[in-house]
Parts: C-alpha cells; sequence; structure tokens
C-alpha cells in the first residue's frame, strides 16, 4: 500500500539550471497536486492536475514553472533556469476523486546554489 | 487566503489531552473543515475533517460549535511524537481547485 512517492529527496542546482521533480501517487489516485514551501513559511499551492489535464494552476509563477501528469508515469513539476529563491520543499499530493482528503508525499527539498 | 485563525503556538503535557482551537468566522454553508499536521520536514499528514458534527477517528476528535464559526481538534493524550505544526483548513468538498490553503498553523509542542 504505497502512499505518495517523490524523487528526488534532495535536488542541488546551480544558478540557471533546470530542476525536474517527480511525484507518483498512490495507486488509483487520479488527482495531483504541487505545494511549495518556502524556509520558515506554510505550504503554498502551486497546481492541480487531472491525468494529462492541468485543472488550476492559479498558485504557479508564469514564468520558468511547468508541470504535467500524462497519461502514464508520475507528474512531473519542471523549473527552468532555477535562482536562489526556488530553494524550498516542493510536495506533491494526491486524492482519489475531487473532494476527497490529499494525501502528501515526503517532499523534494530543492536548493540551488 | 487562508480564512481561519489559529494561535501560533501551544504547549501539552505528555499524555494530557491537546485541545487546538481554529477560528473560521466566514465559513459557508458548504465548507469542511479540515485538519492536517505536519512533523518537522515531512509532509503534511490528514488527521480529520467534518462539516457540522463532531467526528471521532483512531487520531483525533473535531469539535465544531453549532454556528460553525469555530473547532477544536482534540489529541486524547499527547504523545511526544504528536509534536508539529497543526493547521485548520475550510474549504467546500467539491472544489474547482481542489486546493488546501494553508495558513501558519498552530505549532504543538508536547513536553515530557
Amino acid at each position: 500500500n504505497a502512499g505518495v512517492m517523490q524523487n528526488p529527496r534532495h535536488l542541488v542546482r546551480r544558478r540557471g539550471q533546470e530542476a525536474r521533480l517527480r511525484c507518483s501517487p498512490v495507486k488509483g489516485h487520479s488527482h495531483v497536486y504541487w505545494y511549495r514551501q518556502l524556509p520558515e513559511e506554510g505550504l503554498k499551492f502551486m497546481v492541480y492536475l487531472q491525468k494529462e489535464n492541468i485543472i488550476d494552476e492559479s498558485g504557479m509563477p508564469k514564468e520558468r514553472f511547468s508541470a504535467e501528469f500524462p497519461k502514464e508515469g508520475p507528474s512531473i513539476l519542471r523549473i527552468q533556469q532555477v535562482v536562489r529563491g526556488d530553494s524550498a520543499a516542493y510536495f506533491c499530493a494526491s486524492s482519489l476523486g475531487q473532494g476527497d482528503e490529499q494525501f502528501f508525499g515526503p517532499g523534494t527539498r530543492l536548493t540551488v546554489l | 487566503d487562508a480564512k481561519t485563525t489559529q494561535p501560533p503556538s501551544m504547549d501539552c503535557a505528555e499524555g494530557r489531552a491537546a485541545n487546538l482551537p481554529c477560528n473560521h468566522s466566514t465559513i459557508s454553508g458548504n465548507e469542511y473543515v479540515y485538519w492536517y499536521r505536519q512533523i518537522h520536514s515531512q509532509g503534511p499528514q490528514y488527521i480529520i475533517h467534518g462539516l457540522k458534527n463532531n467526528e471521532t477517528n483512531e487520531m483525533a476528535s473535531l469539535i465544531i460549535t453549532e454556528d460553525r464559526k469555530s473547532s477544536t481538534l482534540i489529541l486524547p493524550h499527547a504523545t511526544l511524537r504528536d509534536t508539529a505544526v497543526y493547521y485548520c483548513i475550510v474549504r467546500p468538498y467539491l472544489n474547482t481547485g481542489n486546493q488546501f490553503y494553508f495558513g501558519t498553523g498552530t505549532s504543538l509542542t508536547v513536553i515530557p
């Protein structure tokens, strides 16, 4: 009964590089959410996806950030040309259906040097 | 926009009940109250949710006032492992965005 899996758990990038964060939802869940937590702050919603569709990306920066949840494989959060301000913990969550409780993964801690 | 107000921190003696309050005076009729917690550096963990009736599960109890403008999460016998930040969230069950808005939460410290 695997929960939400995220990898890598820790990621170090230099300014200007790309970061790819992966999230495998709970088996059978088709709703995926990404959140960002800056140091000493609460979680902030970024994007909500349902298989192959972006439902709500109101919390995602307009530039450099993108997300996908393909028909096969994990959800990917991609950050291009990373800057130091992107350093944060990125959490993925999944739910069985709309409205159901969300189960969170362990997070990916991104450090931009 | 968290729509909830929680005390920033609380202490509780180990073995005693921890009562965590939450104000949500602008809650709408179709909004549920959810509680999550985040143990240091880990992903948030779902605890419980309710609409207007009190709810209980193996982790906690949720008491919602009759006017639904506030609620209390009760951990009946707090242990050191319950030390965490507890988030109270209000959200419609069927929300197009389906995201949870986390505020700053209450940092609960269970003291031996």
